[in-house]
């Protein structure tokens, strides 16, 4: 499964749009990009996923570059309890297992 | 309600004296897995199912056991903990099969101590 980069930490005032990046450079033509999140010490969620087309479900929307290099997590309205470990991560539809990095920590701030 | 269910919570215990973690899941999924997560490692994969009586080693099987004999359930077995299997755990399932895409479930963690 290809590797993925994302920032160590970001911030994003209450209410505002939380834009999450996410590099993935060496993606393969039938590797999905999927997206959990963990709040605190919780077990990790899972957000949205997507091979080429932008998606969109009621938690978030995902946005992957025409070349596939590369994606972004959008929060729309982000709330207090929106700050958690964001986790990208890239792999076969029907891989084995999750591989998680060390994720971006999003601290949303009132 | 959908959802994968672990017990304990927490749990401390002695060096050398067995235990087992549940998991179990009200879904129906072939997959399931075990997951230990440690500051500055992540999360890591200790072994994984994709059916009843298959099971396979993750990234970090060592000093650990699972068994799969129902579908629902999948228990991680420590025969002889040690202090360093101290560590937050997370189970997690999903559909396995072909090409589809599906997200997994995890459940809410057991916190081991070991000392």
């Amino acid at each position: 499964d290809a590797k993925t980069t994302q920032p160590p930490s970001m911030d994003c005032a209450e209410g505002r749009a939380a834009n999450l990046p996410c590099n993935h450079s060496t993606i393969s033509g039938n590797e999905y990009v999927y997206w959990y999140r963990q709040i605190h010490s919780q077990g990790p969620q899972y957000i949205i996923h997507g091979l080429k087309n932008n998606e969109t479900n009621e938690m978030a929307s995902l946005i992957i570059t025409e070349d596939r290099k590369s994606s972004t997590l959008i929060l729309p309205h982000a709330t207090l309890r929106d700050t958690a470990v964001y986790y990208c991560i890239v792999r076969v539809g029907y891989g084995n297992k999750l591989v998680f990095g060390a994720g971006t920590i999003l601290r949303v701030k009132s | 309600e959908a959802q994968v269910t672990q017990n304990p919570r927490y749990l401390i215990t002695v060096t050398g004296k067995k235990l087992t973690v549940t998991c179990s899941q009200n879904m129906n999924h072939e997959y399931m897995s075990w997951y230990r997560q440690d500051p500055g490692l992540g999360l890591r994969q200790i072994y994984y199912s994709m059916n009843v009586e298959v099971t396979d080693k993750g990234d970090v099987p060592e000093g650990y056991k699972v068994s799969r004999k129902e579908k629902r359930n999948f228990p991680l077995i420590l025969e002889s903990p040690s202090p360093n299997q101290t560590s937050l755990y997370f189970c997690a399932s999903r559909i396995y099969g072909g090409t589809v895409n599906t997200e997994a479930f995890f459940g809410q963690g057991t916190r081991l101590t070991v000392v």
